[in-house]
């Protein structure tokens, strides 16, 4: 079982919906959990972060941790064409970093 | 810009020969990591150094070299390319271990295609 499952997708949605990422884990020592957003034939960017579990708004993303579920989730309201990309989670405990797979987003105009 | 540099962007190789793919970064991380990303399998570790002087394998080290001669360069050399090497490699470097929210910076990446 691999420590960090994503569904790759592809997930396709019409400009200016509510868009959910999601992410798995078995390693209930995860305790930092990332997003990360990779336009294609560029590196992965951080877009944002949380401390185990609860919630972060940050503009229109929203990033939701559910430890006694093992379950991140990240929102995108108001979707945007300029948010087409994969997106990765990634979670880390110690020194250790586990990524997802990412998920393929794209926003039609 | 502070950042990652890696170079070359992208290079065809012919399998058996050598290369040497380099990263440089200029924002004083003491970690650095190399990692390959392939369709379906995500990212996955090759080599890291939690600072200058250090290095370990990751998950997938075989047929990679690493070293840190420095704070700012992690040259990652595959010594007798193989196709299986086909990928782009993504060099990514982190500030002082131990610090909570933090993450990595990535550098643009080098697609490699070894035939």
């Amino acid at each position: 079982q691999k420590e960090v499952e994503q569904d790759p997708g592809p997930l396709s949605v019409p400009e200016g919906a509510i868009v959910s990422l999601n992410c798995t884990y078995s390693n209930s020592a995860f305790q930092y959990f990332m997003w990360y957003r990779q336009y294609s034939r560029k590196g992965p960017e951080l877009l944002m972060y949380t401390y185990s579990s609860g919630n972060k708004e940050d503009g229109r993303f929203t990033a939701q941790v559910d430890k006694s579920s093992k379950y991140i989730s990240l929102f995108i309201r108001d979707s945007q064409p300029s948010d087409s990309a994969t997106y990765l989670c990634a979670m880390r405990t110690g020194n250790q970093f586990y990524f997802g797979t990412g998920t393929s987003l794209t926003v039609i105009p | 810009t502070a950042g990652i540099t890696q170079a070359p962007t992208s290079q065809i190789l012919a399998a058996g020969r050598s290369m040497t793919l380099r990263c440089t970064q200029d924002m004083r991380h003491n970690a650095m990591y190399w990692y390959r990303q392939d369709l379906g399998l995500g990212l996955r570790l090759i080599h890291y150094s939690n600072t200058a002087g250090t290095t370990g394998k990751g998950e997938v080290p075989d047929g990679y070299s690493v070293s840190r001669a420095n704070t700012d360069d992690f040259p990652l050399t595959l010594a007798s390319a193989v196709p299986s090497q086909t990928s782009v490699y993504f060099c990514a470097s982190r500030g002082i271990l131990g610090t909570g929210g933090d993450g990595y910076t990535f550098g643009s990446g080098t697609r490699l295609t070894v035939v």
